[in-house]
């Protein structure tokens, strides 16, 4: 499974961008990045998911260099309500039959401010 | 849709009871199931998985078991709880496509 590395905490204000890197330096071939949002004392919730460029939904965007070596989070205009910690995932989707072991970090925690 | 049902949603116990948290899913057939611990302040640590009936895969070596008895039910047991079995537990199902869907998690708080 490719480790990924991301900032532990991260500050921004309201209707600010934020960008969040994850690092996978040893991602394989078949490997997609998904990330995923955490709220306290829920359980976490998909925001989006890519293989290269860029994936663009109505949450966030992610873009993913030619090397795949890292990944962005582009959080657009933020909210209050985007406080949360959020993971950065990386493995491969097996055809049904398969399994997936989804390995987590500790994440990124992201504090908006008024 | 896949529909995860975790109960209960918060849990007290001594050192030393034991311990039955259980998960069912609706809307799939065959899912592949994971039990996920968070302690306070921490990521989400990945305990058992299971990819269908009766076969079960172990993380992390600790106090805890689970079980897999029908196709949309997963168990998390132990049989004498610890003070540092105390977290957030998490029951997850593999949604393929659309990465990992949660349930709603069960509080648990050894005392």
């Amino acid at each position: 499974l490719a480790k990924t590395t991301q900032p532990i905490s991260m500050d921004s204000y309201e209707g600010q961008e934020v960008n969040i890197t994850c690092s996978h330096n040893n991602i394989a071939t078949n490997d997609y990045i998904t990330w995923y949002q955490q709220f306290p004392s829920q359980g976490p919730r998909f925001i989006i998911q890519g293989y290269k460029t860029k994936v663009t939904n109505e949450v966030a965007s992610l873009f993913i260099p030619a090397d795949r070596k890292s990944s962005t989070l582009s959080l657009p205009r933020v909210s209050l309500s985007d406080t949360a910690v959020y993971y950065c995932l990386v493995g491969d989707i097996k055809p049904l039959g398969g399994s997936y072991i989804p390995t987590f970090g500790r994440g990124t925690s992201l504090i908006v401010h008024p | 849709s896949q529909t995860i049902h975790q109960w209960p949603a918060t849990l007290v116990q001594p050192v030393g009871s034991p311990l039955s948290l259980e998960c069912t899913v609706e809307g799939t057939s065959n899912p592949n199931l994971y039990w996920y611990r968070q302690a306070a302040g921490r990521g989400l640590q990945l305990l058992f998985y299971s990819v269908g009936i009766g076969q079960i895969s172990s993380e992390v070596p600790q106090n805890l078991s689970a079980s897999r008895p029908q196709d949309r039910q997963f168990i998390l047991s132990s049989k004498k709880l610890l003070l540092s079995d105390s977290g957030f537990y998490l029951c997850a199902i593999d949604a393929r496509a659309y990465g990992y869907t949660f349930g709603s998690g069960t509080r648990l708080t050894v005392v």
